[in-house]
């Protein structure tokens, strides 16, 4: 089955840093990928919509210059977060799709669970 | 109000048990429909997706109501590995996004 891996799996660091989340498609081309973020117990938001070769598509409220979407390979999407503070502390999930009809299924990451200390 | 409401939880049952979720969704164009489970902290996984026929997958049955814009999950004869988030999730348009309820927590006790 489709297969989606995500790198790294956990970050600690100081605030202000800024941390680089990895999504890849390991055995398909993913046309789309997603960026989720999810706070505990709260449902995963979905953050922007990445397609290969473009500007991402971000949600109302996602700042644009702060999450930083670069999917320019059709295996790789990064997602930075920049000049990170305690309250970006989240857990950060990307799916990523095939050139399919509505972009179904998505195949989810392991996701990221950033700490910002 | 929320696109996408689920029952509060936690729901806690015995091994055996049967048990139903609910979830409610507000925008009618809404045009594919999922049921996920999350584990904790990891990421959710499809559980099934779910048609207006309604459909089965062994112990666990969808039902899917868009006159009243309510999902349902049935869950038969309850194993403790059951145990786990279960989010209700739809698709709008043609963009793929998911719009994923808050999430149901069920844990299955010997």
């Amino acid at each position: 089955g489709a297969v989606v891996s995500q790198h790294p799996s956990w970050v600690i660091c100081k605030s202000g840093t800024s941390v680089k989340i990895e999504c890849r498609s390991l055995d398909f081309q993913a046309t789309t990928m997603f960026w989720y973020r999810q706070f505990p117990k709260q449902s995963l938001m979905l953050m922007a919509t990445s397609n290969e070769g473009s500007k991402a598509t971000y949600e109302q409220g996602v700042e644009k210059d702060k999450f930083l979407i670069n999917h320019a390979s059709l295996t790789l999407s990064t997602l930075t977060v920049t000049s990170a503070h305690p309250e970006d502390s989240s857990f950060y999930i990307c799916s990523a799709t095939e050139d399919s009809p509505f972009n179904q299924p998505q195949h989810f990451g392991d996701g990221t669970r950033l700490s910002i200390l | 109000r929320k696109e996408v409401e689920q029952d509060p939880g936690p729901f806690n049952v015995p091994e055996g048990a049967t048990v139903a979720f609910n979830c409610t969704y507000s925008n009618s164009a809404s045009q594919s429909f999922f049921w996920y489970r999350q584990d904790c902290r990891k990421e959710p996984k499809l559980l099934m997706s779910v048609y207006s026929s309604g459909n089965e997958d062994g112990r666990f049955t969808a039902q899917l109501n868009r006159a009243s814009q309510y999902i349902s999950l049935l869950i038969r004869d309850s194993k403790l590995s059951d145990s786990a988030t279960y989010l209700c999730v739809v698709t709008t348009g043609n963009t793929g996004k998911l719009i994923f309820g808050q999430g149901t927590t069920l844990q299955v006790k010997p």
